[in-house]
């Protein structure tokens, strides 16, 4: 079975501009959850999705978005960025929602705002 | 503040010897706990997902324990071995409809 990937692998973009960042679940996976790695703030949680809606959602501004179309896949959308959102962004895709199952990880995005 | 605190940040230990160390999370309202393995340059593994106090989990040399009343959830490697080195994060879901908190992980070094 394919694992959890995610488009694009890296990313560099100045401050100001958007970006969106792809991932695609696990086959059969319905649950789509995105987070934030940085070398200060540690792993973020960004937000869940399952069956096309938002369960849950971390403590982030209202420019961090996202959103999980029919098949599963699922995007997030940063608008305006700002130099702090250099990071390393990772999904990851489980059966079900909840949080209360195995998650399985893509390799991340890296994304570099200058 | 709701608070995952790990210890230690980071362990040295000589190979072929057993170690553990401790996931401290808020012991009201207890939902979940999971236990990742972060290997540098890969992606986070999960390992075990804890849902019942005194739940006990093992895969190879690799076990945990859980104590939803006090609390807190040990991983224990047995035999450690260089592939065990690794950050091990755990993470507290709040419950089912909201966030996960991740703790700042401890950093394993093994020793050859």
């Amino acid at each position: 079975k394919a694992g959890v990937t995610q488009t694009p692998r890296y990313l560099i973009k100045t401050r100001g501009q958007q970006v969106t960042l792809s991932c695609s679940p696990i086959s059969g996976h319905r649950s789509v959850s995105w987070y934030q790695q940085t070398p200060g703030q540690g792993l973020q949680f960004l937000f869940e999705y399952f069956s096309e809606t938002q369960r849950n959602k971390g403590n982030f501004p209202g420019r961090f978005s996202g959103r999980q179309f029919s098949n599963s896949r699922s995007e997030m959308n940063v608008s305006t960025l700002e130099l702090g959102d250099s990071a390393l962004y990772l999904c990851a895709s489980s059966l079900a929602g909840g949080l209360a199952y195995e998650q399985y990880f893509g390799p991340g995005t890296r994304l570099t705002v200058t | 503040i709701l608070n995952v605190e790990q210890s230690p940040q980071s362990l040295h230990v000589q190979e072929g010897d057993s170690t553990n160390f401790t996931c401290s999370f808020p012991s009201s309202n207890f939902y979940a706990l999971h236990w990742y393995r972060w290997e540098t340059a890969k992606s986070p593994e999960a390992l075990f997902v804890m849902t019942l106090n005194g739940d006990e989990k093992k895969k190879g040399r690799i076990s945990a324990t859980l104590n939803t009343k006090e609390g807190y959830s040990y991983l224990y490697i047995k035999g450690s071995q260089p592939e065990d080195s690794a950050t091990y994060l755990c993470a507290f879901p709040m419950n089912r409809d909201d966030k996960i908190i991740f703790g700042k992980g401890t950093r394993l070094h093994i020793l050859p």
